[in-house]
């Protein structure tokens, strides 16, 4: 299943909101993950289920969509959140991801 | 909730073969899937590979096949990943992560770069 997500790039200021999405190529009954990764360190679960925000996660990430097309939505930005951002199908294997979202600061 | 801490970085020639490590604690080995996905310089997220121990069952990427072998020791509560036969292209930061089919990748590993040259 292919994930393609948009945009590959995103420039964005503090305080603003900022929407990436994410197409399956297929339906994948909702196993739709998010992903946040920062440079030289391990991707971090922010979304599970398309919709449930990971324990610990700031509540202005949040997901939506259902089927094949998703959303995670960041309010608010801070300047911690600008990073690269991926998503993932579970549901079938093979396992894939998104190419990712790199938000930077503008 | 277990914690996964991986081997160091390797050094590899093209051809040979590397063995990376990933140690769990905090938590019951035997309940969680392990996954293997790896990150080329610059490049995004690929996975590899997973193993459920308790079943000591596999599934690999089509890509890996023939190349890849994931175990895992319930004794040491440590996962591992082999890649055999390598080449400049598998030179990446290797992460294991608690997970696997319908079952989210959390937590991770601290990854482990694996550089192959000649």
């Amino acid at each position: 299943i292919q994930l393609t997500q948009s945009p590959s790039f995103l420039s964005a200021s503090v305080g603003d909101t900022v929407t990436i999405t994410c197409r399956a190529s297929q339906g994948i009954n909702n196993y739709l993950a998010w992903y946040q990764q920062k440079p030289g360190k391990a991707p971090n679960l922010l979304i599970y289920a398309a919709s449930n925000l990971q324990r610990g996660v700031p509540s202005r990430f949040s997901g939506s969509g259902s089927g094949t097309e998703f959303t995670l939505t960041i309010s608010s930005l801070q300047p911690e959140d600008f990073a690269t951002y991926y998503c993932q199908q579970l549901n079938n294997y093979p396992i894939t991801f998104g190419q990712g979202t790199r938000l930077e600061t503008k | 909730q277990v914690q996964l801490v991986q081997s160091g970085a390797e050094v590899k020639k093209p051809g040979s073969s590397v063995k990376v490590s990933c140690k769990a604690s905090g938590d019951s080995f035997t309940s969680y899937a392990f996954t293997w996905v790896r990150q080329a310089p610059g490049q995004g997220l690929e996975w590899m590979g997973g193993i459920i121990p308790i079943f000591n069952t596999t599934s690999n990427a089509q890509k890996f096949q023939g190349r890849l072998t994931i175990t895992a020791d319930e004794s040491t509560s440590t996962a591992y990943m082999e890649l055999s036969r390598l080449t400049s292209e598998d030179t990446a930061v290797y992460y294991c992560a608690s997970g696997g089919l319908r079952n989210w990748f959390d937590p991770w590993g601290q990854g482990t770069l694996v550089t192959v040259s000649s």
